[in-house]
């Protein structure tokens, strides 16, 4: 099973609202990360969570704040997003943070008002 | 720096074979990943290749040659569910950072 789920599918918020994107793996895998995928350009790199610590923030706007409350779970917490932010958000995981293969899931197509 | 150069698009017919191409200058090399990705949608493993060669799975093959930054990804017998980006991605040393070219968008015709 290499399948890393990930909801909302589809999300619509305005500028004030908070809300949450939920990322899960069954795999055992170790590390997950967050990436941000805007219409045809490649994926680009938020955050890595390695054994649920963080390793990587790639200067993510304070905006923007991931958690991973266990080895399984990763989520990212969305406050006063601005519409630059609307893009493909995908979650990964991969068994280790060395140079193993990441499986993504399918994303959250968010867009902000 | 860091950079990943793939052609943007391509255009091949339905049964041929088609190479998309993949050049690369990282921080040190710790793996090279190919990835398809239909529109709207996650990115899917196709292949990884860390050391010097041909790799081949099904319809599927990927060459790495470390000493030139060089890879490419080979499909043969095209099918138009073959039409999506490809996506040339390279692991750094220390393995935490994969680095994504921009993609390149593969049209099949019948």
């Amino acid at each position: 099973d290499t399948e890393v789920t990930q909801t909302p599918k589809h999300l619509v918020m305005g500028m004030t609202n908070k809300k949450s994107l939920k990322c899960e793996q069954h795999m055992g895998h170790r590390a997950m990360y967050w990436y941000k995928q805007k219409a045809k350009k490649p994926p680009e790199l938020m955050f890595v969570y390695s054994y649920e610590k963080l390793s990587i923030n790639e200067s993510v706007p304070s905006r923007f704040s991931p958690e991973c409350p266990n080895s399984s779970l990763l989520n990212l917490h969305l406050h006063a997003l601005q519409p630059e932010d609307s893009a493909l958000y995908l979650c990964a995981s991969s068994q280790a943070v060395t140079a193993d293969t990441q499986y993504f899931g399918p994303g959250t197509r968010l867009t902000v008002l | 720096g860091q950079n990943i150069d793939q052609p943007t698009e391509m255009t091949a017919t339905e049964g041929a074979i088609v190479q998309i191409n993949c050049t690369y200058q990282t921080s040190g090399f710790n793996g090279l990943f190919w990835y398809q990705q239909h529109a709207g949608e996650a990115p899917t493993f196709l292949s990884y290749n860390v050391l010097d060669g041909l790799e081949e799975k099904g319809r599927f093959s990927s060459f790495l040659s470390r000493s030139k930054g060089y890879s490419y990804l080979l499909l043969k017998e095209l099918q138009m569910k073959d039409s999506a980006s490809y996506l040339c991605a390279v692991r750094n040393t220390g393995g935490f950072k994969t680095i994504f070219g921009a993609g390149t968008r593969l049209f099949v015709k019948a």
